[in-house]
């Protein structure tokens, strides 16, 4: 069946650094593919999607591109902040509507 | 615009109790989505409703949980008889279109002691 493998976190990071969390999948078809965020105590926030091979999706600073040659959609910040650290969580929607996610990588940030 | 409203925010009952977890979702979404959320399995999708009919319901755990959607801006999602091991968050989520993304709720933190 479909699948998501996000890599494991805790990933730590100084204020201003680059960030790269790493989605792949497994899917047949041709899913849409999601980051959402969670910060502690609050629901999942669309970060940012992409529907088609070779979409970028682009939200405060974040990018990630459709990579159906390698089956990948990483998760980039050139500079983040200490106000980015929460969950980020890969997701991908299959032709039944529901979602898929991966299991979550923590990000956090330090001053 | 109002987002996906749940209710109660967080909910500690003793086990052998009924719990009810609602969600109101976003006003002409078509889909709703109960998930659960748990350190050991991360998030789990329960059941979907489409157009107030349940969809799929295959990862709803046991007999003792039910969900209904008698309109298409309530559901519930009932606990009969609750035991420790049902503790997590739960979230609703809500959504329209193959393309777009679901819209969560803010969740309920359940506690069964």
């Amino acid at each position: 069946g479909d699948s998501v493998t996000q890599m494991e976190g805790p990933v730590t990071l100084s204020e201003e650094a680059f960030l790269t969390i790493n989605c792949t999948y497994t899917a047949t078809g041709y899913p849409s593919l999601f980051w959402y965020v969670q910060y502690p105590g609050e629901g999942l926030q669309l970060l940012l999607k992409a529907t088609k091979a070779d979409d970028k999706g682009s939200n405060k600073g974040f990018e990630a591109t459709y990579r159906k040659e390698t089956t990948s959609f990483h998760l980039e910040k050139g500079s983040v902040q200490v106000s980015d650290s929460a969950v980020y969580f890969c997701a991908l929607a299959d032709s039944s509507y529901k979602l898929i996610f991966g299991s979550g990588t923590r990000l956090l940030v330090r001053p | 615009d109002a987002g996906v409203i749940q209710s109660p925010r967080h909910e500690v009952t003793e086990m052998g109790q009924e719990v009810t977890l609602r969600c109101k979702p976003i006003s002409g979404h078509d889909y709703l989505f109960w998930y659960r959320q748990t350190m050991m399995r991360g998030l789990e999708l329960l059941i979907y409703f489409n157009n107030n009919v349940p969809i799929d319901d295959s990862g709803m755990p046991e007999d003792r949980f039910s969900a209904k959607m008698p309109n298409a801006s309530f559901s519930t999602l009932k606990i009969q008889p609750s035991e420790p091991r049902d503790s997590a968050v739960y979230f609703c989520a809500s959504k329209t279109g193959r393309d777009q993304p679901q819209h969560f709720g803010d969740g309920t933190r359940l506690s069964i002691l």
